[in-house]
């Protein structure tokens, strides 16, 4: 069974600074994705970032890194410049290769105070 | 082109009553996933379907719950005779292919 670990059930971090959310997963499938996604108090879920497990360089978008260890079955979000609007859940999710859903994380809470 | 399309965003029900839920994919989507969030948690998956398919249905409780998504309008899932273990938000996706899914904003569902 794959199973999707997000070990800081809260974080926080001073605007403008760097914080790195933390996530592990496992899985005995090679081919998988790996999606970071954002929940604000809206409830909407956003697409932050994802990564292919077959690519050994980690994505990037804008702001937001990933770290891919993929012998470590980690999957860290790194997010540089924090902003007053980062502040929110942040769900660390797999897609299993061959399957058509995604495991979450419980989540993590961000705090970004100015 | 709009977004995934979810209603009620609201939705209160008595105990024994029926809930349904609609989701409306983006244009062009013909996958749709629903999902389950219960206070605290991390999303779960339901269901997922395609036009007057039910590809997946290993997430969905054995009974009460059904989901369908019809050639024409909205998939829906209905909840029958729900209980108060049902209220939870309750989140559907589409994508056109498996490597990206576009969420909808939920509905919480809140069963008294």
């Amino acid at each position: 069974a794959q199973t999707v670990t997000q070990s800081q059930p809260e974080m926080s971090v001073q605007e403008a600074e760097t914080v790195t959310l933390s996530c592990t997963y496992d899985t005995s499938e090679s081919d998988y994705y790996l999606f970071w996604y954002k929940q604000p108090p809206s409830r909407q879920m956003i697409l932050v970032i994802r990564q292919e497990a077959y690519k050994q360089q980690n994505a990037t978008e804008n702001r937001f890194s990933v770290n891919f260890q993929k012998a470590a079955k980690s999957f860290s979000l790194k997010i540089s410049d924090s902003q007053l609007g980062d502040a929110a859940m942040y769900f660390c999710a797999l897609d299993q290769g061959g399957s058509e859903k995604l495991v979450f994380g419980k989540g993590t809470k961000l705090t970004v105070n100015p | 082109n709009a977004g995934v399309m979810q209603n009620p965003r609201h939705l209160v029900r008595r105990r024994g009553q029926e809930a349904r839920l609609r989701c409306s994919p983006m244009k062009g989507h013909s996958h749709v996933y629903w999902y389950r969030q219960l206070p605290e948690e991390g999303l779960k998956f339901m269901v997922y379907l395609q036009k007057e398919n039910i590809i997946d249905e290993s997430g969905m409780p054995k009974e009460r719950f059904s989901a369908e998504f019809p050639k024409e309008g909205p998939s829906i899932l209905r909840i029958q005779q729900v209980v108060r273990g049902d209220s939870a938000a309750y989140f559907c996706a589409s994508s056109p292919s498996r490597e990206k899914l576009f969420f909808g904003s939920g509905t919480q569902l809140s069963v008294l």
